[in-house]
């Protein structure tokens, strides 16, 4: 079975541009959700989907930040612009119930210059 | 604010070593403690998922308790080879309403030398 992949595995840009992130979840999980670390810190929730609904996206830290999971498959994380502090590695999870195990991605580390 | 800590915050021990790390969280409203090994550049991989005051798991050398009582977790690593060089992560899932999002500590960062 293949696991949770994420496009691209690095991103560097600069200030003001805009970059997308891709997410595969793991065949048949509802349950999608979009974590960051930033260097040094704690891994942070951004949000949750449950097919292409967003369950909850609490964690979003501003506008600039926008995920899709158009037909409850894959997902992407639009960041536009983009900002210094937006550096940091990127964590997609996916699993089939709620509360339950999450599968991580390797991430996508995402540089702003 | 939920938190979640962990320590040490990194640990440096020789093959054949055994350790253990703690995971520190809220006591009230507890639905469960995930805990994960990561390796810079993959995926954290799910060790175990634990949910009962008093559970005990094993996952070969690695061996996990809880107590929800009192906030804490243990992680235990018996024989250290190698390989267990990694960054060990606990998250908690708290039991307030149904949201499932995971909160983490920052980590406990093991080194394994021969």
């Amino acid at each position: 079975e293949a696991g949770v992949t994420q496009f691209p595995s690095h991103s560097v840009i600069e200030k003001g541009q805009t970059v997308t992130l891709r997410c595969d979840p793991i065949s048949g999980h509802d349950n999608l959700y979009w974590y960051r670390r930033v260097m040094g810190k704690e891994i942070k929730f951004l949000l949750h989907f449950v097919k292409e609904s967003k369950q909850d996206e609490s964690g979003m830290p501003n506008n600039r930040f926008l995920a899709e999971r158009t037909g409850g498959t894959y997902s992407t994380l639009k960041v536009q612009p983009a900002e210094l502090e937006d550096s940091g590695v990127y964590f997609c999870a996916s699993s089939p119930f709620r509360r339950e195990t999450q599968y991580f991605g390797p991430g996508t580390r995402l540089l702003v210059l | 604010i939920l938190n979640v800590e962990q320590s040490p915050q990194s640990l440096h021990v020789q093959e054949g070593d055994s350790t253990n790390f703690t995971c520190s969280f809220p006591s009230s409203n507890f639905y469960a403690l995930h805990w994960y090994r990561w390796e810079t550049a993959k995926s954290p991989e799910a060790l175990f998922v634990m949910t009962l005051n008093g559970d005990e798991k094993k996952k070969g050398r690695i061996s996990a308790t809880l107590n929800t009582k009192e906030g804490y977790s243990y992680l235990y690593i018996k024989g250290s080879q190698p390989e267990d060089s990694a960054t060990y992560l606990c998250a908690f899932i708290n039991g307030s309403g149904t949201a499932s999002k995971l909160t983490f500590g920052t980590g406990t960062r093991l080194q394994v030398t021969l």
